[in-house]
């Protein structure tokens, strides 16, 4: 039983537009959720996160919206560059166990020239 | 390096014999993570420490797994008489503190034959 679901295993887009990757979730004990990045043969690297007390997030060219009615959040890069590029992976936890994350599958960016 | 350590890189064993997969934190990190990521999947949670105790192994899948933490730094992942379905990219990560930004490395990837 999947309880964080990226439905969308790749997305590609032309650098300068908007990239939207989504996510939904099941458990609504989630009260944390974060982006992961990897590249190829590395580990993955934190993005950013939001509390569940917060419906935007935003660094630099990154934003994460959470919407909890609807159990989703999406993650905005604007404007994409090729160095995007990667798996984005979406995580959760819950307060008081936040040392474990639940992964989606992940998304694969590719961002075009 | 600065970052966290992973050895083996790529282990291939036959199926039933033991392996060991190693992971050596960011220095000062007190939190050790242990997922894996099994093909088209995304990472599972397997085992979490605190120094050098192991408050939640409730990810580890059987038996066949168990890890070690010792000096409150490097850390074991055993795999006894291992499966082919323990084929997967093991993932170390650490933390200053529970829970937070998780540093990963760039992982073990285990194929039984």
């Amino acid at each position: 039983d999947q309880q964080v679901k990226q439905n969308s295993p790749s997305l590609s887009v032309q650098e300068g537009r908007i990239s939207i990757l989504n996510c939904d979730y099941t458990n609504s004990m989630f009260d944390y959720f974060l982006w992961y990045k990897k590249y190829p043969a590395e580990g993955p690297t934190f993005l950013i996160s939001i509390s569940s007390i917060k419906d935007k997030n935003e660094d630099g060219r990154f934003t994460v919206f959470l919407n909890k009615s609807a159990k989703h959040l999406s993650l905005h890069i604007v404007p994409s560059q090729p160095g995007d590029s990667a798996v984005y992976f979406c995580a959760a936890s819950v307060e008081g166990s936040n040392y474990k994350l639940t992964f989606g599958k992940g998304t694969l960016l590719t961002v075009n020239p | 390096g600065a970052g966290v350590s992973q050895s083996p890189s790529n282990k291939v064993t036959e199926k039933g014999k033991d392996v060991e997969l190693r992971c050596d934190p960011i220095s000062g990190h007190t939190a050790l993570y242990w997922y894996r990521q099994s093909l088209g999947q995304g990472l599972e949670f397997l085992i979490y420490f605190q120094g050098n105790s192991a408050p939640d192994k409730s990810g580890l899948p059987s038996d066949r797994f168990s890890a070690e933490r010792t000096g409150g730094s490097v850390s074991t992942l055993t795999i006894q008489r291992t499966q082919q379905e323990d084929s997967a990219v093991y993932l170390c990560a650490s933390s200053p503190a529970m829970g937070g930004e998780l540093f990963f490395g760039e992982g073990s990837r285990l194929t039984v034959l």
